[in-house]
């Protein structure tokens, strides 16, 4: 069964807009990352936030994590074609040895 | 570093059989997982390896087994196949204790195809 759920699940934008997808959870965490996956090939960690962190950067990517909501958000800014792919939350649930859970995913398309 | 590698790429097989998928993790990681992936879904847990030794199990039938040998290449075994376990089989590494904070890295997938 899926742990996360992404939002929307499928989002369309211009080049140069800024993209933000949302993932919920349902168990407590040690960590929360974000992946990318194009076109059904493998995944690419993008970045990864811990359960004590509220915020991170990095380069066009902007992560935010709420514990008490359960819920966190991907934000690109200044989207690119090659930005297009699916992106993925995955949690890092609490006790279970480092086990990733992957959430259901949002397809982003940036038209040129 | 050489990243992680997946034979084969792609596979078909007939129901009831049996396959065998494998993995080379990076270099320098210990901790190896298994995913499969639906198409138009999120990758599902199957299992994680740490040191040889499975350390987690997701909602998986008992004919999915696996394997990660003292080089921490992996193998999944699936026995008995289904339709429905026609998907892409993701294995990925990462380094670190069993309570460390990394990320992983994945490889291209197996495609497996039962008909």
């Amino acid at each position: 069964s899926q742990q996360g759920e992404e939002d929307p699940q499928a989002l369309s934008i211009q080049e140069g807009e800024n993209a933000t997808m949302n993932c919920s959870y349902k168990t407590s965490i040690n960590n929360l990352q974000w992946y990318r996956q194009n076109s059904g090939r493998g995944l690419v960690h993008l970045i990864l936030i811990r359960s004590n962190e509220r915020e991170k950067h990095s380069g066009r990517l902007r992560v935010t994590l709420d514990t008490s909501k359960k819920s966190s958000s991907l934000l690109i800014t200044a989207s690119r074609a090659a930005d297009t792919a699916s992106y993925f939350c995955a949690t890092d649930v609490l006790n279970t040895g480092n086990q990733f859970y992957f959430g259901t995913g949002t397809s982003l398309t940036v038209i040129p | 570093e050489t990243g992680v590698t997946q034979s084969p790429t792609h596979l078909i097989k007939t129901r009831g059989q049996q396959v065998t998928l494998r993995c080379s993790s990076q270099s320098g990681h210990n901790t190896v997982s298994w995913y499969q992936q639906a198409l138009g879904q999120g990758p599902q847990f199957i299992f994680q390896y740490y040191r040889e030794e499975e350390n987690g199990r997701g909602n998986f039938p008992p004919r999915f087994s696996g394997l990660q040998f003292p080089n921490y290449s992996s193998e999944l075994n699936v026995n008995a196949l289904e339709l429905d376990d026609s998907a892409l089989y993701l294995c990925a590494s990462r380094p670190g204790s069993n309570r460390s904070n990394y990320g992983y890295t994945f490889g291209s997938g197996t495609r497996l195809t039962v008909v």
